[in-house]
């Protein structure tokens, strides 16, 4: 199973937001409606922010929020803030008895 | 609150082994899909085991056939026994619980440990 492509990296300004895109096939992303991403800072361990495709645990802030379409999920964060800056990865399921797989992570950078 | 506090993690010659523990506070691991996640120095995640609470393991191909995954239940415990080491598996690993949600099977994750390196050198 192969990397989900997600671009290497994003930006923005405080108080924007940037939108990261994560590509797979209709074995994975598009087939299934079980994407989830991941924040992590540097130095730090994966945290979920985002799991059937738009759901948010408890205590991730709103600015976080995501969708599907196709073959490709996406992850925008909204009114960017410092601490938002970390590497993001998304992850898809593929199916029963099948370890799902991870996207190539986005940095963002919050300039 | 769950925690998960991996150690055994070191240096290692290709061709050794090693055992990573991964203690579990707050949650039964026994009733909780437990996983192995790790990312090489400057890489993404690789997901490369999973163990269900039946016993039921799977694997990646990359580690199929030289990592074992188990637990100890009186521990609350969960186990990543790594035979024939080579450079590919230096890495970051992390514990962690999968969940599956509305899905079939687990594919996402809601803890974390801190995580473990293994680094693999002649």
């Amino acid at each position: 199973q192969s990397a989900l492509t997600q671009p290497p990296s994003a930006s923005g300004s405080p108080g924007q937001s940037v939108t990261i895109s994560c590509t797979g096939t209709s074995n994975d992303v598009g087939g299934f409606n079980f994407v989830s991403w991941y924040q992590q800072r540097p130095g730090k361990a994966p945290q979920l922010i985002i799991y059937e495709v738009t759901r948010r645990p408890s205590g991730v802030p709103d600015r976080f929020s995501a969708s599907k379409s196709g073959n490709t999920a996406s992850l925008t964060v909204s009114g960017l803030q410092a601490e938002d800056e970390a590497d993001y990865y998304c992850n898809s399921y593929t199916g029963r008895s099948n370890l799902g797989v991870f996207g190539t992570g986005t940095k963002v950078t919050v300039l | 609150e769950a925690q998960l506090v991996e150690t055994g993690g070191g240096s290692i010659r290709p061709g050794g082994s090693l055992r990573l523990s991964c203690a579990a506070s707050g949650f039964d691991v026994s009733t909780s899909y437990m996983t192995w996640v790790r990312q090489a120095p400057g890489k993404g995640l690789e997901w490369i085991s999973l163990l269900f609470s039946d016993g039921t393991t799977y694997y990646a191909d990359s580690v199929r056939g030289r990592f074992t995954i188990s637990r100890d239940n009186s521990r609350n415990t969960v186990y990543l026994q790594m035979d024939s080491l080579t450079a590919e598996d230096t890495a970051v690993y992390f514990c962690a619980r999968s969940q599956s949600g509305s899905a079939y099977f687990p594919y996402f994750f809601d803890q974390w440990g801190l995580g473990s390196l293994v680094a693999v050198s002649s």
